[in-house]
């Protein structure tokens, strides 16, 4: 089993549509969750991190449920220049600088 | 806004010859890390570097692969002797405290083993 595991998509909305990315994590230990973005062969960028209470930034909210080890990335009311490729990503524990990437899920949102 | 920067943006090098990749970490940044990503795939750790030392390795980071600070400015990873499979986007990472919210990626080195 992988040890971050996202639907590769890809997605394709509309401007303004809502669209939501899920991720997996195999490893119950793990400590710390994120989500990064990545332009086409760019460095991936931190997006926001995700915390157990849920966090909002903007049009961007994420959440966390580490019983199901669960996380969710939601966009709202998207733009253009937010197609990009997705990318969860955690920390195992024992590991805490290492960050652990899924494959990622890429997004183009459609004028 | 200060940043990470890597040279060079592409190297092409043969089966079996030496390679450095060399990367500037921010300023007063402590840690810093070596990433890859082959083409189509997802990102994989290779190493992360503090105080003159490895402070944590991957699988991928066999015998062939080196760490090197040797400078004040630079931070360098040097493949001895370059396989296909080698062939990437290699991306340099810092962060000032080891805090992982502030893990800052410079924009890579591609690799090409012909």
């Amino acid at each position: 089993r992988k040890e971050v595991e996202q639907d590769p998509g890809p997605f394709n909305v509309p401007e303004g549509a809502t669209v939501a990315f899920n991720c997996t994590y195999s490893n119950s230990a793990s400590q710390s969750f994120f989500w990064y973005r990545q332009d086409c062969r760019k460095e991936p960028k931190l997006l926001m991190s995700v915390y157990s209470s849920g966090n909002e930034d903007g049009r961007f909210t994420a959440q966390l449920n580490r019983a199901s080890q669960y996380i969710s990335l939601l966009i709202r009311d998207s733009k253009l220049s937010d197609s990009a490729t997705y990318l969860c990503v955690v920390t195992l524990s024992g590991s805490a600088r290492q960050l652990t990437f899924g494959s990622g899920t890429q997004l183009t949102v459609l004028p | 806004e200060p940043e990470v920067t890597q040279t060079p943006s592409h190297q092409v090098t043969q089966m079996g010859q030496e390679v450095i990749l060399r990367c500037v970490p921010i300023s007063n940044h402590l840690y810093f890390y070596w990433y890859r990503q082959i083409l189509g795939q997802k990102v994989e750790f290779l190493v992360s570097f503090y105080n003159n030392e490895i402070s944590e390795k991957s699988e991928i980071f066999d015998d062939q692969f080196s760490v090197e600070r040797p400078d004040g400015s630079n931070f360098t990873l040097k493949i001895r002797s370059t396989k296909l499979e080698d062939s990437a986007m290699y991306f340099c990472a810092s962060s000032e405290s080891g805090r992982l919210e502030e893990q800052y990626f410079g924009p890579g080195t591609r690799l090409t083993v012909t």
